[in-house]
């Protein structure tokens, strides 16, 4: 496709719930990245893969969060268990070359997440 | 770690005014820094990007600059059109080996243009 897609672009789950966000990026793109961002808040990192492998996962809140990437192109965010505090917008990110060079991220319109 | 302040937090403008958004930076270490734009409800679309060497760049009515030096930059958006009302956000990514996959967000300035 043109741009990063992720869905489903809203997500009502009750507290205790488990929920997967899926990320599709450009394809060919090397780089993603999830972001969790709050209400009025910047994104935050949460992890990053380069192709398949996950490099870094030090912004992931709890082990209630996983995502994978298994062939290197779409990717799912796993929360289990969601609390309140989950509710975010998650944004996915990718980017062409590995992480370091010279190419802007491209993000995806989110996943609006609420917990109730 | 490295922090990213953005000033003013919202900024009202009447149509047609030159105008200047804040982004200051803690860490001067950095690769590059991107600015971008977020629209209600939408992710972020990028506007320029900005490599550590350089100094400036500029897209259309818009041009970044940088000083990494003193941890600045500065977006000046020329002739603001309502179009233009966005919350505008800059982002810094670290030198790589340094342990920080990531980018490090400020948390934006929101911008009304009035017709």
């Amino acid at each position: 496709g043109a741009g990063v897609s992720q869905s489903p672009r809203y997500k009502v789950a009750k507290r205790g719930q488990d929920v997967a966000l899926r990320c599709d990026p450009i394809s060919g793109h090397v780089s993603l990245f999830w972001y969790q961002q709050a209400l009025g808040q910047g994104p935050e990192f949460l992890t990053y893969f380069q192709n398949e492998a996950q490099l870094d996962k030090s912004g992931l809140p709890s082990d209630r969060f996983f995502a994978e990437r298994p062939e290197g192109s779409v990717s799912t965010l796993k929360i289990q268990r969601t609390q309140q505090e989950d509710s975010a917008v998650y944004l996915c990110a990718s980017s062409l070359t590995r992480l370091g060079a010279r190419s802007p991220l491209h993000f995806g319109n989110g996943t609006r997440l609420t917990v109730t | 770690k490295q922090e990213v302040t953005q000033i003013p937090a919202a900024l009202s403008v009447p149509e047609g005014e030159n105008l200047v958004l804040n982004c200051s930076f803690t860490d001067s270490a950095i690769y590059n820094l991107q600015w971008f734009r977020q629209d209600p409800g939408k992710g972020l679309t990028s506007l320029l990007l900005i490599q550590s060497s350089q100094r400036e760049q500029t897209s259309g009515r818009l041009n970044a600059s940088l000083d990494k030096s003193s941890g600045r930059s500065t977006l000046y958006i020329a002739a603001s059109q309502p179009g233009d009302s966005a919350t505008y956000l800059c982002a810094v990514r670290p030198l790589p080996g340094t342990g920080a996959n990531n980018l490090f967000f400020g948390t934006g300035t929101r911008l009304t243009v009035i017709p």
